[in-house]
Order: C-alpha cells, then sequence, then structure tokens
C-alpha cells in the first residue's frame, strides 16, 4: 500500500519568515495531494490540494509543489503568523479527490516564535 | 462544503465494554470514512462506508472490532467492541463533499481504563 513520509517532525520559525515541510510518497498511482491543518482538540481541516496534473498551487501566503517524477509534494507557508501554530499533515490518494481513503504522514508540528 | 457532527466528543469507557460513535452530516454523501488517531499520532484509516453496501476494512482492522453501520446518506455509527486501554485515541469521521474534498468531525476522544 501507499507510504507517506514527512519531514519534519517540528518545525519553529521565527514570525514573519517562510515554513516549509517536505512529503515523500511511495505509490506511483497517487494522484491526489491535501494538507490539512490540526488545532488542539480540533479535526483536520483542509488547508490547500494539488492533483498530479498540476505541479504547483498558490492560495495567499499558502502554496503547494508537487514533484511526480522524484514522488515528492512541500507545503510553503510564507509571512507566518501566530496563528499558523498548529500540526500540520500531507496525504495521498489514488482517487483523484475525497472519494478514496486517505493515507496520511506523520505530521510536522509548526510553532511559531513571537 | 460539509458539516459534520460526532457524538460524543469525548467518552471514559471501563475496559471490556463497547461504545459506539455517531456521525451526522448536513447534507447527503456516498462516501463516509473511519479513521483513528492516536496520541500524538497521525489519522489511520479503518473502514470506508457507503450506504447500502458493507464497510471495507482497511489491514489490521476488523468488523468484529469495529462493526460499522450505515442506514443512510447523512449517518454513521463506528462501534468499538470488547475494549482495551490500547482503544484509547481520537476517532474522527470524514465524508467526501460534493467539491470531491474530504471533509473532518472534530472527533471522538476516547479513554479507556
Amino acid at each position: 500500500g501507499e507510504n507517506v513520509e514527512q519531514h519534519p517532525s517540528t518545525l519553529s520559525v521565527q514570525e514573519g519568515d517562510s515554513a516549509v515541510i517536505k512529503c515523500t510518497y511511495s505509490d506511483s498511482a497517487s494522484n491526489y495531494f491535501p494538507w490539512y491543518k490540526q488545532e488542539l482538540g480540533k479535526g483536520p481541516q483542509l488547508i490547500i490540494d494539488i492533483r498530479s496534473n498540476v505541479g504547483e498551487k498558490k492560495d495567499q501566503r499558502i502554496a503547494v509543489t508537487l514533484n511526480k517524477t522524484a514522488k515528492h509534494f512541500s507545503l510553503h507557508i510564507t509571512e507566518t503568523q501566530p496563528e499558523d501554530s498548529a500540526v500540520y499533515f500531507c496525504a495521498a490518494s489514488i482517487g483523484g479527490g475525497g472519494a478514496d481513503g486517505l493515507t496520511f504522514g506523520k505530521g510536522t508540528h509548526l510553532i511559531i516564535q513571537p | 462544503s460539509a458539516v459534520i457532527s460526532q457524538k460524543p466528543s469525548r467518552d471514559i469507557c471501563q475496559r471490556g465494554t463497547s461504545l459506539t460513535i455517531q456521525c451526522q452530516v448536513d447534507s447527503q454523501v456516498t462516501m463516509m470514512f473511519w479513521y483513528r488517531q492516536q496520541p500524538g499520532q497521525s489519522l489511520t484509516l479503518i473502514a470506508t462506508a457507503n450506504q447500502g453496501s458493507e464497510a471495507t476494512y482497511e489491514s489490521g482492522f476488523v468488523i468484529d472490532k469495529f462493526p460499522i453501520s450505515r442506514p443512510n446518506l447523512t449517518f454513521s455509527t463506528l462501534t468499538v467492541s470488547n475494549m482495551s486501554p490500547e482503544d484509547s485515541s481520537i476517532y474522527l469521521c470524514s465524508v467526501e463533499g460534493s467539491d470531491n474534498i474530504q471533509y473532518f468531525g472534530a472527533g471522538t476522544r476516547l479513554s479507556v481504563l
């Protein structure tokens, strides 16, 4: 089955700096790659996703890049703010969207230092 | 989008007992999923539940331990049977929204003593 590796497990950055979280996947058939943000005591919330026919997608301060050849994708957060502090999970699936179960990475605890 | 309500939000149970978790969605959805998130860990898919058919379980999860019902297009239940302390986790329901995105409930925090 699919295996998703995520790094780093903890990332501490100064407010206003950029943060980058990286994931790799094993199944070349995977074609949907969402990123979720989970705050303490809450369920995961989708912040951005990318499908395999696109190399990059941006939404304000958040961007995701995908390299299908290397089987890795990354989350980029610019101009970080205190409210960005949370656990971020990458995931992969072969269903092209939300119709299939997701395989998650182990998560990155992002800490924004004031 | 989809709004998901899970009940209970948390519970403390004795070993050997069972707990049924409810998941209610504000719109009709085809696909519903149940995940487990052990303390400080990632999410692991337990099973996929389609209305009108048996749930499909992932490797390592069996129906006798985690029976699932899906009586209609807005509701599902997951039962954690014959619980042991190792079952202490957050159990999350998710659905595929009309926009082809998976939405998650807030989860049920289960502690087994």
